[in-house]
């Protein structure tokens, strides 16, 4: 049973353009959400996390939405670079666990 | 500042032999994961671990042992490989309670 999904394996987005990238979860007790930009053979680097007591938070070129009623998160990349093509992976902390629950990724590929 | 570090990088095993990959942070963190991803699946919790001492199991844990002798070493073991634990493995490690988790470079393995 997957507590985070992300519906859309690929996304293509020409530069310049937004990306939007979404993110489902099942999960009540999930607190904290995050998104991970992932480039081959390397690790999974952090992007930018939000609360669950809060609804947007911003930095730079990336915001991230979350809709506690919906169970839904999205990632906005404004405007979108080449240098962003990447897998992107949502992920959710339990907040009575600490373990991070990460989606299947979505692969962004922004064309110039 | 090293970060997450994994030992090794690269590895082939033939089915049944058993190896240890070493993850090893140096942030004083509490908490430590292992994750494995394969196409079309994200990363899968395989184990985690709370503070020293300490371990539990993740979604994907058959097949794999862990340990958490020192807070800055976090060890997964396979006792008898199968071509179905062919993957790449991340480390991850984070304070626990908000914040980020962070991740090693991955351990490719492939096992015939």
């Amino acid at each position: 049973d997957q507590q985070v999904k992300q519906n859309s394996p690929s996304l293509s987005v020409q530069e310049g353009r937004i990306s939007i990238l979404n993110c489902d979860y099942t999960n009540s007790m999930f607190d904290y959400f995050l998104w991970y930009k992932k480039y081959p053979a390397e690790g999974p680097t952090f992007l930018i996390s939000i609360s669950s007591i809060k609804d947007k938070n911003e930095d730079g070129r990336f915001t991230v939405f979350l809709n506690k009623s919906a169970k839904h998160l999205s990632l906005h990349i404004v405007p979108s670079q080449p240098g962003d093509s990447a897998v992107y992976f949502c992920a959710a902390k339990d907040s009575g666990t600490y373990k991070y629950i990460f989606g299947t990724g979505t692969r962004l590929k922004v064309l110039a | 500042n090293a970060g997450v570090t994994q030992t090794p990088k690269f590895r082939v095993l033939k089915t049944g032999q058993s190896m240890t990959l070493l993850c090893a942070q140096d942030m004083n963190h509490e908490y430590m994961y292992w994750y494995r991803q394969d196409p079309g699946m994200g990363l899968r919790l395989i184990h985690y671990s709370v503070g020293e001492g300490t371990t539990a199991k993740g979604e994907v844990p058959d097949g794999y042992n862990v340990s958490r002798l020192k807070k800055q070493n976090f060890l997964l073991g396979l006792e008898s490989a199968a071509p179905s634990q062919t993957s790449v493995y991340f480390c991850a490690s984070s304070l626990g309670q908000g914040g980020e988790a962070f991740f090693g470079q991955g351990t490719r393995l492939t096992v015939v």
